[in-house]
Order: structure tokens, then sequence, then C-alpha cells
């Protein structure tokens, strides 16, 4: 079983929709989270990290469960440029003196959004 | 600020010959990490480094790949020999001691393609 598991897609929406991802986790001890962005042939960047209480960023809104170990990602009035896939993402181990952790990625779901 | 540099951007090199790839982390960052994808497969950690010391190489694929960070500035990785399987994108990325993951910046990734 892979440790962070996402539907690849694609996902095709109209401009305008609203669009909803959703990734598991396998680790019950991971401790952060995050939805990452790649664009075609780009290296990831941060989308927005995901807290237990949910959190939004503008038309972004993210969620997460810790008793079902879920993840989601729900996108409001889709833009053509919000194409892109976008990669689930947790900590790893963590070490007692320094914080810099290593991430596990999902395999990413492609989003494409159409005129 | 100058992001997280990464050389080459491509390179293509046959089976059993030696490539190395070199990351250019952000000034002051003392933690870097290599991750890697390979053809379907989902964004792989290889290894952090805190400074010049290696924290966790326990995502290295096996004695072929051999990871510098000599004076805790810029790191290299090699390959050699190179196989099929080695081909793919290998991401760098680094952040600030203290900050994690939650401090992340990728480099652009070297494409790696082994014939």
């Amino acid at each position: 079983r892979k440790e962070v598991e996402q539907d690849p897609g694609p996902f095709n929406v109209p401009e305008g929709a609203t669009v909803a991802f959703n990734c598991t986790y396998s680790n019950s001890a991971s401790q952060s989270f995050f939805w990452y962005r790649q664009d075609c042939r780009k290296e990831p960047k941060l989308l927005m990290s995901v807290y237990s209480s949910g959190n939004e960023d503008g038309r972004f809104t993210a969620q997460l469960n810790r008793a079902s170990q879920y993840i989601s990602l729900l996108i409001r009035d889709s833009k053509l440029s919000d194409s892109a896939t976008y990669l689930c993402v947790v900590n790893g181990r963590t070490y007692r003196d320094n914080a810099g952790n290593m991430l596990t990625f999902g395999g990413g779901t492609r989003l494409m959004v159409k005129p | 600020e100058a992001g997280v540099t990464q050389f080459p951007s491509h390179s293509v090199i046959e089976k059993g010959q030696t490539v190395t790839l070199r990351c250019d982390p952000i000034s002051g960052h003392d933690n870097l990490y290599w991750y890697r994808r390979v053809m379907g497969k989902e964004i792989k950690f290889l290894l952090h480094f805190v400074k010049e010391s290696k924290q966790d190489e326990s995502g290295m694929p096996n004695n072929r790949f051999l990871a510098e960070r000599t004076g805790g500035t810029y790191s290299t990785l090699k390959v050699q020999p190179a196989e099929l399987e080695d081909s793919g994108v290998y991401f760098c990325a680094s952040s600030p001691l203290g900050q994690g993951f939650y401090g992340y910046t990728f480099g652009s990734g070297t494409r790696l393609t082994v014939v």
C-alpha cells in the first residue's frame, strides 16, 4: 500500500466549476500535511498547508480528518490557470534535534480546466 | 533572493556512464534534500543533509548513488554507473534550520535520461 494515495485523474472541469480532490495517508503518526501544485515539467510548489480545523486561502479550502487519515482540497470557481497536478504531501519521520523532515508525496491528481 | 538552482537541467547519458548532478540551495539554508521522480511514480525522498552532514540517506536506492555536500554549501549527486531505471527527474530542495518542511523550496529539477 502506498503511504499517500490519490486518484490520478484527470479531472476535466469547465471554468467556474467547483472541484474536490481527496487523499488518504497510511502513517497515523503524521503531523504535518500539505497540498503542493506542480505544473508540467516544473518543480512542486507549496499551495497550502492543511490544518486540523480546516483552512481556506481564497478559492482553495483544505480539510483534514485525522481519524480517517484523509485530506481534501476544494477549488471553487476554477480558472484555466488552475490546470496542474495537485500533490498531497505528508511529513515523514521526525528527528528530535532538527525539524528538517522528509516529505512523503502522493502520486498527484491532474486537473484540467477547460474554457 | 535566488532560489534553489540545479544543474544541468537535462542530461542524456548511456548506460554505464557516470553523471553528476549539482544543487545550489538558497543561501543560508542548512537543510538540503534530494528527491526524485521516476516515470509513472510519485516523488520519493533520497536523502537529507544538515550542513555538510548526512542526516538521513535511507531513500538512496543503492550504492551506485553518492551524495556529497562539502563545506555545507552546494551538493552533488553522482550516479555511477548509471542504469536505465535511474531515468527520471531529480529534485533538490532546501529549507532553513528549524523550519523543516514548512520552509521547503524546490529547485526546477534535473531530467536524467539513461539510454
